[in-house]
C-alpha cells in the first residue's frame, strides 16, 4: 500500500518568507508526527497529533512554527518568517495508534533551504 | 562559502563481514528501543525494536542487544551487504514522555565490496 508522502520534496526560499510543508499519512493511521533533521544530525521531535486530541506542540522551536491536521488526515507544517537556521529536512511519520508504543512509518521528507 | 556540518561516527566494513553499531542512551525509564536505517535522500526505515525488559532480540540478519546496566544498545548485522550502507539511528520511546521518539546522533555504515 501507499506509504507516507510529503510535498514538496525540496523547497528553496528566501529569508523572511513563509513556507508550508505537506504530509499525507498512511490511510487509517490515527497518529501523525513531525520531526526535523539538521545536517548530519539525528531527528528532533516537533509536534504530534493523535485523533481529536489536542496536539503535543512541545517540540516546536519557536512561535514561527505551527501545524495543523485537517479531518484527521493531511497535515501542514507552516514556518513563518523563515530564518537560515530553519534549513533542514522536515520529516513526517504516522502510526496506526497514538497511545503507547507503535512503529512510526516515515515519509521521504522535505528538504528546506533558506537563503 | 564553505559549509561546516557535524561529522557522524563512521564504520567501514568489508562485504560479508559482521557489523556492530553502538548507541548510548540516557533515559533509564525508556520502554522501547528502536533501530532505524536511513539511506541518502530517504526517510528512516524501521529495522528492529526491543522492549526494555529484554536483553536480546533477533531479526533477519540483525540482532539487537540491550545492556541496561551501562545504558548501551547495539545493532549487529550479519554478513553485511553493500545495500546495508546507510546511516543507522537508535531511538528511545518512553510512555511517560508522550508518543515521541528520541533519536541518537546516528552512525554512517559503509560497506566496501
Amino acid at each position: 500500500g501507499a506509504g507516507v508522502s510529503q510535498s514538496p520534496s525540496n523547497k528553496v526560499t528566501e529569508k523572511g518568507k513563509d513556507v508550508e510543508l505537506r504530509c499525507d499519512p498512511i490511510s487509517g493511521h490515527t497518529a501523525l508526527y513531525w520531526y526535523r533533521q539538521s545536517l548530519g544530525q539525528g531527528l528532533e521531535f516537533l509536534i504530534y497529533f493523535q485523533g481529536n486530541s489536542a496536539p503535543d506542540k512541545s517540540g516546536l522551536p519557536s512561535d514561527r512554527f505551527s501545524a495543523e491536521r485537517t479531518g484527521g488526515s493531511v497535515s501542514t507544517l507552516t514556518i513563518q518568517r523563515t530564518q537560515q537556521e530553519d534549513s533542514a529536512v522536515y520529516l513526517c511519520a504516522s502510526s496506526p495508534l497514538g497511545e503507547g508504543y507503535n512503529e512510526q512509518f516515515f515519509g521521504p521528507g522535505t528538504r528546506l533551504t533558506v537563503l | 562559502g564553505e559549509s561546516v556540518g557535524l561529522h557522524l561516527p563512521t564504520l567501514s566494513v568489508q562485504e560479508g563481514d559482521n557489523s556492530i553499531i553502538n548507541c548510548a542512551y540516557s533515559n533509564s525509564a525508556s520502554d522501547y528501543f528502536i533501530w532505524y536505517k536511513q539511506e541518502s535522500g530517504k526517510g528512516p526505515q524501521f529495522i528492529i525494536d526491543i522492549r526494555s525488559n529484554m536483553d536480546k532480540r533477533q531479526g533477519q540478519r540483525v540482532t539487537v542487544l540491550l545492556n541496561k546496566t551501562v545504558k548501551h544498545l547495539s545493532l549487529q548485522i550479519a554478513a553485511t551487504q553493500p545495500g546495508d550502507s546507510a546511516v543507522y539511528f537508535c531511538a528511545e520511546f518512553s510512555e511517560t514522555s508522550g508518543s515521541r521518539l528520541t533519536f541518537g546522533e546516528g552512525t554512517q555504515l559503509t560497506v566496501n565490496p
